[in-house]
């Protein structure tokens, strides 16, 4: 398996833009997670989904963030309008049910 | 709430030596998983090893095996043997039984234990 995919691997873009980044879990996996690791906050879960279904998105920060998953295979964690603040990496992890969150690579993004 | 508390930010090892990082966490559960996850330079989140609460036996992976203490709430990290490729920042994670129907399945982590090892 090519285990959890994530792009970009490394964004740039300025204040006030959109940001979309993109996961693929890992096939049969049907919880997929998306994390936020700053040198401030460490790591922190924004939101996860179950079969597709948003279960927990208490960690989200505000409503510039939003995220989706239209089907088993796909997720999109958008920011819009981008704050410098936003700086940060972005992980997408995948599990199924009671078993190991498996973690992609990450997105690494800069708001200038 | 559920915490995790790593209390050595940065560690040193000679390669060859055993190196020992630290966990503690706090819940009201019985039930639960731990884990450590190693971090190298690349950023990509690695699992190293993973506990049942409800085993006594200590989990153990090749080099690395872990002390956990269930009523001190303990969960520590032993490598033996350190090599440079061991080299990364170290988390310790907690996850709560998952549960039907509640919002139980996330991982809260530690704030991380960068480990140096010096040739």
């Amino acid at each position: 398996d090519a285990g959890v995919i994530q792009s970009p691997r490394h964004e740039v873009t300025e204040m006030g833009q959109e940001v979309t980044l993109r996961c693929k879990p890992i096939s049969g996996h049907d919880y997929l997670f998306w994390y936020r690791q700053t040198m401030m906050r460490g790591l922190e879960l924004l939101i996860y989904f179950n079969n597709n279904v948003p279960i927990d998105d208490s960690g989200m920060p505000e409503d510039r963030f939003s995220a989706k998953m239209p089907n088993a295979s796909f997720s999109t964690l958008k920011i819009q309008p981008s704050e410098p603040r936003d700086s940060a990496v972005y992980f997408c992890a995948s599990s199924s049910r009671q078993e190991t969150q498996y973690f992609g690579p990450g997105t690494r993004l800069l708001v200038l | 709430a559920q915490t995790v508390t790593q209390s050595q930010p940065e560690m040193s090892v000679q390669e060859a030596e055993t190196v020992t990082l630290s966990c503690t966490y706090d819940t009201s559960e019985s039930d639960y998983y731990l884990f450590w996850y190693k971090q190298p330079p690349s950023r990509q989140m690695i699992l190293v090893i993973r506990q049942e609460a409800y085993k006594q036996q200590n989990a153990t992976e090749n080099r690395f095996s872990v002390n956990f203490q269930k009523a001190a709430k303990s969960f520590s990290l032993k490598i033996s043997d350190s090599q440079l490729g061991d080299a990364a920042m170290y988390f310790c994670a907690y996850r709560a039984e998952w549960n039907y129907g509640g919002a139980t399945n996330k991982l809260i982590f530690g704030t991380g234990t960068l480990l140096a090892v010096q040739p």
